[in-house]
């Protein structure tokens, strides 16, 4: 199984802040990686996929980068609604899996 | 719009079972897979189990394998997680979830029905 390792577990900062999660891979998955918010009580949300390929309505704020093992999800200016938990996921086996999360509270 | 409804969540004893149901509107059912997602309590997500679009391919996380069945209804539009012999590890809010054409992220997702097994 491929095994998704995410940091910081948990981040603290400010509204306007830029914001980067990191999130690595035990072994290559090219780019066969998805990124999601959650917020309490909330189903995910879904952000980008194929790395750097943002859902219709995310704000232009979020970017994310890498290949092979070792991806990032960026926000360039932290804003109120953004403070939520973030997960990576690859999808280029079975079983599919996901990163532990990061946090991202207010400071 | 697209909308999953996620249902049949208890509370139930070790040993036992319970069905979910999901009921899916909004987009062409019969075109995509659909997952089943949990988060158990402090913990991450979980992918579950998956059908693809024909229902002829079914995939499990090791720890549920055996034990969970997941199956689709088109007639209804709606996918199941049949889960036998459930374990007090197994409680976790469970989510429906679709996948699009021909790949396997998650692109909408229900709120999710809780599942917690206890004596």
């Amino acid at each position: 199984d491929i095994q998704m390792t995410q940091s910081p577990s948990t981040l603290s900062a400010s509204v306007g802040d830029r914001v980067t999660i990191t999130c690595r891979a035990s072994q290559s998955i090219s780019t066969w990686l998805a990124w999601y918010q959650q917020k309490p009580g909330k189903a995910p949300k879904f952000l980008i996929y194929h790395v750097s390929d943002l859902e219709s309505g995310v704000p232009s704020r979020f970017s994310g980068s890498g290949s092979g093992t070792e991806f990032t999800l960026t926000i360039s200016s932290l804003q109120p609604d953004d403070f939520a938990t973030y997960y990576c996921q690859q999808y280029i086996s079975y079983p599919l899996t996901f990163g532990g999360g990061t946090k991202v509270e207010i400071k | 719009q697209v909308q999953l409804v996620e249902s049949g969540g208890g509370v139930v004893q070790p040993g036992r079972s319970l069905r979910l149901s999901c009921a899916a509107s909004g987009f062409t059912f019969t075109t995509y897979g659909m997952h089943w997602v949990r988060r158990a309590p402090g913990k991450g997500l979980e992918w579950v189990a998956v059908v693809s679009n024909d229902g002829t391919k079914k995939f499990y996380v090791d720890s549920v394998k055996g034990r969970f069945t997941i199956s689709r209804d088109d007639s209804k539009n709606t996918v199941y997680l049949q889960m036998n012999s459930l374990r007090p590890e197994d409680t976790a809010v469970y989510h429906c979830a679709k996948g699009p054409r021909g790949s396997q992220y998650f692109d909408y997702w229900g709120l999710g029905t809780l599942v917690t097994v206890s004596s």
